[in-house]
C-alpha cells in the first residue's frame, strides 16, 4: 500500500507569511508525528497525534506554530509569521498502535523562509 | 536531563569490513531502541527494534547490542557495501511517553 505521503515538497517562502504543511498518513495508522530537521541536526520532536487528539504537544517551539489532524487521518502543521530559523525540513510519521513503535516516515517538505 | 549521543563524527570504512555505530543514552529507562537509516533528501527509514530484555537482535547483515547497565546500543553492519553508506539514527522511547526521541545520527561511508 502507499506509504506516507506529505505536500508540498519544498515551500519557499517570506518572512512573516503563513505555510501550511501537510500529511497523508499510513491507512489505518492511530499516531501520527511531526519533527523538524535542521542541516545536519537529529529530528526534533514537534507534536504527536493519537487519533484526532493531541495529547503532545511539548515539542511546538512557538505559539506560532499549530497542527491539527481530522478525521483520525489527513493532518496539517501551520507555521504562522514564518521566521528565518523556522528553515528544515519537516517530516511526517505514521505509526499502527498507540505507543510508540515503529515509525514510518513520509518524505518530508523543505521549507526554506528567506 | 535526558540525552542521547552518537557519534557526530561520520565512520569511514572500506568495503567488506564491518561497521560499528555506538549510540549511549543517559538518564533513560527505555523499554525498547530503535535504528533508522536516513539517505540524503528523505525521510528515515526503520531497520530494527530491540527490547530491553533483549541482549542481541541480528537481521540479514545487521546486529544491534543493547547493555542496559552500560546505557549502550551498538549497531553493526557486517561485509559492508557502499550502498550501506548513509545517516544512520537511534530512537529511545521515554517510557510512559507516546513517543520517541531520536538521537543526530552518525554518517557511514563505505569506501569501494
Amino acid at each position: 500500500g502507499a506509504g506516507v505521503s506529505q505536500s508540498p515538497s519544498n515551500k519557499v517562502t517570506e518572512k512573516g507569511k503563513d505555510v501550511e504543511l501537510r500529511c497523508d498518513p499510513i491507512s489505518g495508522h492511530t499516531a501520527l508525528y511531526w519533527y523538524r530537521q535542521s542541516l545536519g541536526q537529529g529530528l526534533e520532536f514537534l507534536i504527536y497525534f493519537q487519533g484526532n487528539s493531541a495529547p503532545d504537544k511539548s515539542g511546538l517551539p512557538s505559539d506560532r506554530f499549530s497542527a491539527e489532524r481530522t478525521g483520525g487521518s489527513v493532518s496539517t502543521l501551520t507555521i504562522q509569521r514564518t521566521q528565518q530559523e523556522d528553515s528544515a525540513v519537516y517530516l511526517c510519521a505514521s505509526s499502527p498502535r498507540l505507543a510508540a513503535d515503529t515509525q514510518y516516515f513520509g518524505p518530508g517538505t523543505r521549507l526554506t523562509v528567506l | 536531563s535526558q540525552k542521547i549521543e552518537q557519534n557526530s563524527e561520520a565512520l569511514n570504512i572500506q568495503e567488506g569490513k564491518t561497521a560499528t555505530l555506538t549510540c549511549n543514552y543517559t538518564n533513560y529507562s527505555p523499554a525498547y531502541l530503535q535504528w533508522y537509516r536516513q539517505d540524503p533528501g528523505r525521510g528515515p527509514v526503520f531497520l530494527l527494534l530491540i527490547r530491553e530484555n533483549e541482549k542481541e537482535k541480528r537481521k540479514e547483515r545487521l546486529k544491534v547490542t543493547f547493555d542496559t547497565t552500560l546505557k549502550q546500543s551498538l549497531f553493526h553492519i557486517t561485509a559492508s557495501q557502499p550502498a550501506d553508506s548513509a545517516t544512520y539514527l537511534c530512537a529511545l522511547d521515554a517510557r510512559g511517553y507516546q513517543k520517541v526521541t531520536f538521537g543526530t545520527g552518525t554518517k557511514l561511508q563505505v569506501i569501494p
